[in-house]
């Protein structure tokens, strides 16, 4: 079974502080994607990456930033987290064809 | 008109009910369709591909309406463990051809 694994369940960041998310997925897939879900707002795309070192703005990518320098590795990085980026982070991977995501379990970060 | 757009419910029915979800998306252009399936404080997970011709998976059909712009699904005889909240999910063709746009959700309660 694909086994996508998200650093941390439950984070509790100041506001301005520097916050990684680290995600590792074990079956080799080339794409990784980075969600964020609100309620009433659904899952929103904020980067993803089709290889290592490659990647591309989703919907939301502002104040955001990812960093993919290996394969089974993808982290968001909050370079000065704000409120409004209190969510459910949620990592997912898929192989070539896009076509089924396998997500982490999701990292529930609160900026106080 | 949203990307893609759900009722998002919630849907309260009894054991052994039929039960039908709708979702309509923007897009002509749009390419695959699916329906993803999220438990209370859970990650998505992909329930089943919907395909031109319609297709069954056990309790579960889907079908696609493209000159409608449409896709349903239908879970039959429902189960206690069915509730979960149903996400529709599509993918468009193009330039960011492996982005999914994801509904925002319909929620559904089986009851004893």
């Amino acid at each position: 079974d694909v086994k996508v694994t998200q650093s941390s369940r439950y984070l509790v960041k100041r506001t301005g502080e520097k916050v990684f998310l680290e995600c590792v997925q074990d079956m080799d897939h080339e794409n990784m994607f980075w969600y964020r879900q609100d309620p009433g707002l659904g899952l929103r795309l904020i980067y993803f990456s089709y290889d290592v070192k490659m990647k591309e703005k989703g919907d939301i990518p502002e104040g955001y930033s990812v960093s993919r320098e290996k394969k089974e590795r993808f982290s968001l990085i909050l370079e000065s987290a704000s409120t409004n980026q209190t969510s459910m982070y949620l990592c997912a991977s898929s192989l070539g064809g896009y076509e089924k995501l396998f997500f982490g379990s999701g990292t529930q970060l609160s900026v106080l | 008109r949203k990307e893609v757009e759900q009722d998002p419910g919630p849907f309260n029915v009894p054991e052994g009910a039929t039960v039908a979800f709708n979702c309509t998306y923007s897009n002509s252009a749009s390419q695959s369709f699916f329906w993803y399936r999220q438990d209370c404080r859970k990650e998505p997970k992909l329930l089943m591909s919907v395909y031109s011709s319609g297709n069954e998976d056990g309790r579960f059909t889907a079908q696609l309406n493209r000159a409608s712009q449409y896709i349903s699904l239908l879970i039959r005889d429902s189960k206690l463990s069915d509730s979960a909240t149903y996400l529709c999910v599509v993918r468009n063709s193009g330039g960011s051809n492996y982005k999914l746009t994801f509904g925002k959700g319909t929620l559904l309660t089986v009851n004893p």
